[in-house]
């Protein structure tokens, strides 16, 4: 049983590059979102996705673009990576109110 | 607007002595509240959750919390520290807006002496 599943762990870009964060969850949840981490700043929303082919912002969506073409996976996209989006992204799912579900995270360093 | 407040960066306390790790929050309509657990290198770990009911809500690794609607708190408790409950712990609030989504507060750091 995975639960929610992120690749890569770990990755280092360089500013301009793009990249795209998998997660997949196998629990049939209708709910995913994607955090940021940062120290002294709690978990801050960056996208969800209340079901398959629909997705809406959250506290700080600039700089990433998201997609949910399937209900297991749920895509965080960097299009021009900067430095200020180094951080540990999580991404996360829940069924309705229910508490959500963490993978976890991918470690990310942009130079 | 909803949000969640930790007062404490980190908390110290004996392997043995009973742990309080403290909550506010502030929201419109009727709050739903979770405790969240985060070792290190893993992701959040579901503790325990306040919908409605008892006031005292049990949850998982003997921690418990206590809803106080006058406070306006949700405090973590634990009668007896161990070593391994060395953790980030985080409180969140559900948005009451229907959208389902959460808000966290910064974390508090517990650290549990032997």
């Amino acid at each position: 049983n995975a639960g929610v599943t992120q690749t890569p762990k770990f990755r280092v870009l360089k500013t301009g590059q793009s990249m795209t964060l998998l997660c997949a969850q196998d629990m049939n949840h209708e709910y995913m979102y994607w955090y940021r981490q940062d120290p002294g700043m709690g978990l801050r929303l960056i996208h969800y996705s209340v079901g398959e082919g629909t997705t809406a912002k959250g506290e700080v969506p600039d700089g990433y673009n998201v997609s949910r073409l399937k209900k297991q996976n749920f895509l965080l996209g960097l299009e021009s990576a900067a430095p200020s989006q180094t951080s540990v992204y999580f991404c996360a799912s829940s069924q309705g109110g229910q508490p959500q579900h963490f993978g976890d995270g991918t470690r990310l360093s942009i130079l | 607007a909803q949000s969640v407040a930790q007062p404490e960066d980190q908390v110290n306390v004996a392997e043995g002595n009973p742990l309080t790790v403290k909550c506010t929050y502030s929201v419109s309509g009727n709050p739903y509240l979770f405790w969240y657990v985060q070792y290190p290198n893993r992701g959040l770990q579901f503790l325990l959750k306040y919908i409605t009911g008892d006031n005292l809500v049990k949850g998982s690794y003997g921690f418990e919390a206590e809803f106080n609607k006058s406070q306006t708190s949700f405090h973590l408790k634990k009668p007896s520290a161990l070593v391994s409950d060395s953790a980030l712990y985080f409180c969140a609030v559900r948005e009451s807006s229907g959208t389902y989504k959460y808000i966290f507060g910064t974390g508090t750091r517990l650290k549990v002496l032997a």
